[in-house]
Formats: structure tokens, C-alpha cells, sequence
């Protein structure tokens, strides 16, 4: 079974640019989350989705955003990037949002 | 709100030994649940074990075991036997566990700052 797959691995960017991270959920679950993690601030959630719907999102500027498709499928964006949106971002899926989360390996930005 | 707090920033540990890593946790919640995850520098987080609040016996599987203090409000992980593979960052998360549409709180992680963790042969 395909895990939480995650593309791309690694990109740099440069401010003032936009970003579109994809998430591909384990086959079956319906519920996918984007979490980032820096240095700093730690692992912070971002948001949550199930079957199209964003159920919940965190404290980010409204230059963090996404979207979930019919198959499940996750994408995130970031406008305007600033320095500071330097980090790992972890998508994780699960098959309701309750039980455990599967994380993917991560969407390591750098912006220079 | 929530809040997991991990004191130990590093932990060492000889190979074969056992080690505890630490984890306190507020909540105003009446019924939560508890993770542990394991993160190496690869970057994937991997589940590890899982503890409800209501749970009266402390979650095991394989060499991990979960130290459930609830009066405490203390999760502790504990690692028996200690392998090379295990040196990786060691997180503390919960979340939760209300209804379905309580606001969407119950979809959402609160991690602590995580205990990196260095097995020594």
C-alpha cells in the first residue's frame, strides 16, 4: 500500500513568488492535513480537509492556502512568499481526520 | 487551547539500554488522545503509539510503551532496547476527541517542540 506521497521533495524560490505544494493521500482516506515545521515555531497545523471541504484551519496569513480535489488529492499554495515561509511542510492523511495521522516526507521551501 | 511541553531538548542513550522521553500536556478537554511520533532526518513522521484518555491500561506496541499519568497529565515514551535506528526526533502531539462537528478542533495536531534522541553503539 502507497503511503502519503508528496511532491516536490526539495524547491527553492524567491520572494515575492508563489509556491504550489501536492499531497497524494494513502488510497482510501478522505481526510488530508498540511502541517509546518521550522526551527523556530516547531511542527504548526495549517489545515485540514475531508472529501473537498476545508473543516479547520490555523492561525496562517490568507497567503496560505488549498484546495482538495474529488480523488482526495491535496494541493497547498503560498502567494507573496516571505523569507520566513522557509521550512518542511507536512501533509498527513488519515480516513475520517480522527484516527492516527500518515505523514508524507515533507516539501522542503527555501526562499531566498 | 492546548499545549504538549517536551523539557528535554537532547537525550543520550547506550545501544540495548532503555530510555524515557519526557511529555506534560495541558487541556481543558474532557476526552483527548495522545501520539507519539518519530521523526528521522529524512523528514517522514512516523506514528509510533497512540494513547486515549480513557484508555485504563498504557499503550504498548513492540519496544515502545506509553507512561500514561493522567492525574500528571504526563504521556512519557519509553524505548526498551535501544537500537542504532531509533537516533531521530521524538514528538508529543494530542488532539481532541470530540464529536464530528464540534468545530473542526478534533482535526487538528498540537505538537510539542520534540526530543532529538542519539543512540550510541
Amino acid at each position: 500500500k502507497a503511503g502519503v506521497t508528496q511532491t516536490p521533495r526539495y524547491l527553492i524560490k524567491t520572494r515575492g513568488q508563489q509556491v504550489t505544494l501536492s499531497c497524494s493521500p494513502i488510497s482510501g482516506h478522505r481526510s488530508v492535513s498540511w502541517y509546518q515545521q521550522t526551527p523556530g515555531q516547531g511542527l504548526q497545523f495549517l489545515f485540514e480537509y475531508f472529501s473537498e471541504t476545508q473543516r479547520n484551519k490555523g492561525n496562517f496569513p490568507g497567503r496560505f492556502s488549498g484546495r482538495q480535489f474529488s480523488n482526495s488529492r491535496s494541493e497547498m499554495n503560498v502567494s507573496t512568499l516571505e523569507l520566513g515561509d522557509s521550512a518542511l511542510y507536512l501533509c498527513a492523511s488519515t480516513w475520517d481526520g480522527i484516527g492516527e495521522l500518515f505523514f508524507g516526507e515533507g516539501s522542503r521551501l527555501t526562499v531566498l | 487551547a492546548q499545549k504538549i511541553t517536551q523539557t528535554q531538548p537532547g537525550m543520550f542513550v547506550q545501544e540495548k539500554e532503555a530510555v524515557t522521553l519526557d511529555c506534560t500536556y495541558d487541556t481543558s478537554d474532557q476526552s483527548y488522545g495522545l501520539f507519539w511520533y518519530k521523526q528521522p532526518s529524512s523528514g517522514e513522521m512516523i506514528f509510533l503509539i497512540y494513547q486515549g484518555s480513557y484508555d485504563e491500561q498504557n499503550a504498548t506496541e513492540g519496544r515502545y510503551s506509553l507512561n500514561f499519568q493522567k492525574a500528571r497529565k504526563s504521556a512519557n515514551l519509553v524505548i526498551s532496547a535501544s537500537q542504532l535506528g531509533d537516533s531521530a526526533m521524538y514528538f508529543c502531539a494530542m488532539r481532541p476527541r470530540a464529536a464530528t462537528g464540534s468545530g473542526g478542533s478534533n482535526y487538528k495536531l498540537t505538537f510539542g517542540k520534540g526530543t532529538l534522541l542519539t543512540v550510541n553503539p
